[in-house]
C-alpha cells in the first residue's frame, strides 16, 4: 500500500496567526514529498518539493519565509503557514513518492484552511 | 502558453457511453504522463500512467499517448454516474526535477443516467 495522511483535515484561524499542517506516509518511507495548493475550480499548483534532511525547493513565486517546510524524517513533512491572511485560504494537499526514481505520487486527503 | 492544457468542460455523456478526455503539453522532452481523478472537495487519486507511445488499457480506462503530437488522452468506456468528477492530466517535464509533476486545470466530466 501507499497511504498518506494529513492533519488536520480542516482548520479555521484568525488573520495573523500561524498554522501547521502535517503530512505523513503511513506504510512507507518517503524521501520526497510535495506540497500543493488548490484554489476553488483551479488545478493543483506545486508549492515546493520537500526532501528528507535537506532544505525544501520552492517554486517560483512561493514565499519560503511564509510557507515553512520541514521534512525531519522519512515519514513526516510539515508545512507552516506563517502570519496567515484570508488570501491564504485554500486547499493544501501533500503527496509522497514511494519508490525511489518513480514519478508516481500518492496524495494525502488534503487540508482545508480558512483564514478569517 | 500553459504547460499542460485541458478543456475545462463540462463534458457531459450519457451513462454507458465512452467519455474522451484530452490533454496537450508543451515540453517535448516530457517523459511520464498521469491521469488523476478528483471528486469535489477531495484530493486526487491516480487512475493510470503511461510512458510509451500508444495505448495502455486498465479495465474501463484506456490512456493514449502521442509524443510527436504532444497529446495524451483518456478514454472511459461504459461511463457510470460515479465517474462524474474532474480529471486531471499531469506531466513530468524533462527539466526541473525527475519527480516533479505539472498539472493541467482539469476537465469536469458529468455522466448522466
Amino acid at each position: 500500500g501507499a497511504v498518506v495522511s494529513q492533519h488536520p483535515s480542516w482548520v479555521i484561524c484568525k488573520s495573523g496567526t500561524s498554522v501547521k499542517i502535517e503530512c505523513r506516509s503511513l506504510d512507507f518511507q518517503a524521501t520526497t514529498m510535495f506540497w500543493y495548493r488548490q484554489f476553488p475550480k483551479q488545478s493543483l499548483m506545486l508549492m515546493a518539493t520537500s526532501n528528507e534532511g535537506s532544505k525544501a525547493t520552492y517554486e517560483q513565486g512561493v514565499e519560503k519565509d511564509k510557507f515553512l517546510i520541514n521534512h525531519a524524517s522519512l515519514t513526516l513533512s510539515t508545512l507552516t503557514v506563517t502570519s496567515a491572511h484570508p488570501e491564504d485560504s485554500s486547499f493544501y494537499i501533500c503527496s509522497a513518492i514511494r519508490d525511489r526514481g518513480s514519478n508516481e505520487q500518492f496524495f494525502g486527503p488534503g487540508t482545508r484552511l480558512t483564514v478569517l | 502558453q500553459k504547460e499542460v492544457e485541458q478543456n475545462s468542460g463540462p463534458l457531459s455523456v450519457p451513462e454507458g457511453a465512452i467519455a474522451s478526455l484530452n490533454c496537450t503539453y508543451s515540453d517535448r522532452g516530457s517523459q511520464s504522463f498521469f491521469w488523476y481523478r478528483q471528486y469535489s472537495g477531495k484530493s486526487p487519486e491516480l487512475i493510470m500512467f503511461i510512458y510509451s507511445n500508444g495505448d495502455k488499457e486498465d479495465g474501463r480506462f484506456t490512456a493514449q499517448l502521442n509524443k510527436a503530437s504532444q497529446y495524451v488522452s483518456l478514454l472511459i468506456r461504459d461511463s457510470q454516474p460515479s465517474d462524474s468528477a474532474t480529471y486531471l492530466c499531469a506531466v513530468s517535464p524533462f527539466s526541473g526535477g525527475y519527480n516533479k509533476l505539472i498539472f493541467g486545470a482539469g476537465t469536469r466530466l458529468a455522466v448522466h443516467p
